[in-house]
This record gives C-alpha cells, structure tokens and sequence, in this order.
C-alpha cells in the first residue's frame, strides 16, 4: 500500500522568502504526485501533478514541485512567498493506472509574517 | 464552468442518527469519489462510484454507504454515527480516464 510523510507539521516563513515543503511517498511502482492546497474551512484546491516526463513540474501560483525516484520525494517550492500562500498544503500518491485512490499525507500548515 | 458542488455546508447530528451528504462533480465529470477528513488529518478515501456501482473503497465501516445517479450526482450516506464521525467530508470528481481530481467545498458533520 502507498504512503506518504510530510515531515514538517508547522512552516513560518517571511514574505517574499521562498519556500520549500517536502513530501516523501512509498509506492512500489511510478506514483502518481499532486500537490494540494487548503484554505481554512475550504475545500482542496491542486496546485500541480506528476505523471511522467520533466521532473520540474510547473503549476499555480508559482508553485513548482520535482520528482526525485532515488530519493522518493516531490518536494514543493516557491521563490517567493505572498502572504495570501498562507494555507495548509497537502501531497498525495495516487496508484497506478486503474486505481484513483489517492492517499494522503497529514498535511504542512503554512504560516507567513508579513 | 461550475465546479464540485457540495451539500450541505453544515450538520449538526446525534450519535446514532443517520446522515446524507449530496454532491454534484464538476461538468464532464461521472467518477465520483469521497474522502473524510477529520480535524488536523489528511482527506482518507472512503469510496469511488462510476457507472453507478462502486468501484473502489477504502478502509471504512459498512455504515457509510454511497449512491451515484444517472447525472453523475453522489450521495454518501453514513448509518449510526458515532462521534468519531465528526470531520470534512469532501467529495472530488474526474473524467473517467483522467487522473486529476476536483475537490468540492465540503461538508462539515458534528455528531454531538
């Protein structure tokens, strides 16, 4: 069964810092990798996906994520952070063809100083 | 282009009381799927419909049950809540060969 650990719970960075949020998966095969955001009482909204291909995913907002197979992560990024990034983000796994299933890690709760 | 809709926004349950959450997927969506979401938690997968069947589900009781209708429109149903019931639940659609989901607002149940 896939997993995946988000190993930060709290980030407190200062705007215009960039930003980077790990994200670690156990998948035996190509995982599927989104990267979500969620605003408090919101739903989720996706920020990026990996399926196959450039490493560098590109996505909204700024955000980029890369896929690294050796070391099983697809960590998230931004150059520069807004305050209005200030949200909990979540990474997710989702299986193989033929299953959507997507599992979840706990989440990183974002903060931002002005 | 409306997006996942969910309702409703808010319930307040009792313990063993029965509760139906409704959700319409995206348009050009017909796989539906929901997960719960307590609080500080990640979303877990509850289940998936296509084609009106389900398809898939996770590791839930048999007290949450789902139903898809012709329009692609969801409901999960959940039997005797319990208080550990009490969480998001959020209801996410895609296109049958598509691998993105779309994500609803979600519906907050409290079991008192």
């Amino acid at each position: 069964a896939q997993s995946v650990t988000q190993p930060d719970i709290h980030i407190t960075v200062s705007e215009g810092a960039s930003l980077e949020l790990r994200c670690n998966y156990s998948y035996g095969a190509t995982p599927y990798l989104f990267w979500y955001v969620q605003s408090p009482g919101q739903g989720l909204q996706l920020l990026l996906k990996y399926f196959s291909g450039d490493t560098l995913v590109q996505g909204i907002k700024g955000f980029e994520a890369e896929f690294k197979r050796s070391q099983s992560s697809f960590n998230l990024r931004k150059p520069s952070v807004h305050w209005s990034d200030a949200a909990e983000y979540f990474c997710a796994v989702g299986a193989g063809a033929g299953s959507y299933q997507l599992t979840f890690g706990k989440g990183t709760k974002l903060s931002v100083i002005p | 282009d409306a997006g996942v809709t969910q309702s409703p926004t808010h319930l307040i349950k009792t313990r063993g009381q029965q509760v139906t959450l409704r959700c319409s997927p995206k348009s050009g969506h017909d796989t539906v799927s929901w997960y719960q979401q307590a609080l500080g938690q990640g979303p877990q997968f509850i289940f998936q419909y296509y084609e009106e069947e389900e398809r898939q589900r996770g590791n839930f009781p048999d007290r949450f049950s789902g139903h898809q209708f012709p329009n692609y429109s969801s409901e999960l149903n959940v039997n005797a809540l319990l208080l550990g019931d009490s969480a998001l639940y959020l209801c996410a659609s895609r296109r049958t060969m598509g691998y993105e989901q779309y994500f609803g607002p979600g519906t907050r149940l409290t079991v008192t």
